[in-house]
């Protein structure tokens, strides 16, 4: 098993872009999945395989990868963007690792 | 469109099980993995384990091993998830999900709810 680390927090503008990084102690062995989160609901997957935006998620949301930190960015952060996100990987036994989730403030 | 419809909320008391049942359809049952995951109040989402639904293996978060059995019914393309010896701190919202291609699926949640 391993850790996966995001900062408890981000805050920025409408119409700025905001980045979430997620830090892994080693190379995951699985894809790293992002899911936002607003109050009261279940988790929505904006980006699978690393890099890929399911049908449905606005342009705006796009990742990357560079060695163990992956980085979740919101171009153009709109106020309906305000959520929790989670990154998520798993280990060889397909045991799924989260972040602890980092809380988007659009001010 | 694939859909995954929990049981409803509990309340418990300490020491006693809970089964939350997800049932799945529009998607082939048995060719995709059902994961586990809970959420305390506030809290962050927490992964609890899975089972392959094509063959029943399971693997759970040694968190919770020894406390918990995922099982399922593929008749009724349905898994269930029993955690025992309850204590205050699970209380929680319980998740069945699901990643499919291109996309993933979660419950609506079951909140399961434990005091005395």
């Amino acid at each position: 098993s391993y850790e996966v680390t995001q900062p408890p927090s981000v805050s920025v503008s409408p119409g700025q872009t905001a980045r979430i990084a997620c830090s892994a102690d080693v190379l995951p062995q699985q894809n790293v999945y992002w899911y936002q989160q607003k109050p009261g609901q279940a988790p929505v997957l904006v980006i699978y395989k690393d890099t890929e935006r399911p049908s449905g998620i606005p342009a705006r949301f796009s990742a990357s990868r560079s060695g163990t930190t992956f980085t979740l960015t919101i171009s153009g952060v709109q106020a309906e963007d305000e959520a929790d996100y989670y990154c998520q990987s798993a280990d060889r036994f397909a045991a799924w690792v989260f972040g602890g989730g980092t809380k988007l403030t659009v001010l | 469109q694939a859909q995954l419809v929990q049981s409803g909320a509990v309340v418990k008391k300490p020491g006693a099980s809970v089964k939350v049942s997800c049932r799945a359809s529009g998607y082939p049952f048995s060719s995709y993995a059902m994961h586990w995951v809970r959420q305390a109040p506030g809290q962050r989402l927490e992964w609890l384990g899975w089972i392959n639904a094509g063959n029943g293996y399971t693997r759970y978060s040694q968190t919770f091993q020894g406390r918990i059995i995922i099982t399922m019914d593929t008749s009724a393309s349905t898994v269930y998830m029993e955690l025992s010896s309850l204590r205050f701190e699970d209380t929680a919202v319980f998740y069945c999900a699901t990643h499919l291609i291109g996309n993933d699926v979660w419950g609506q949640g079951t909140m399961v709810t434990v005091s005395s």
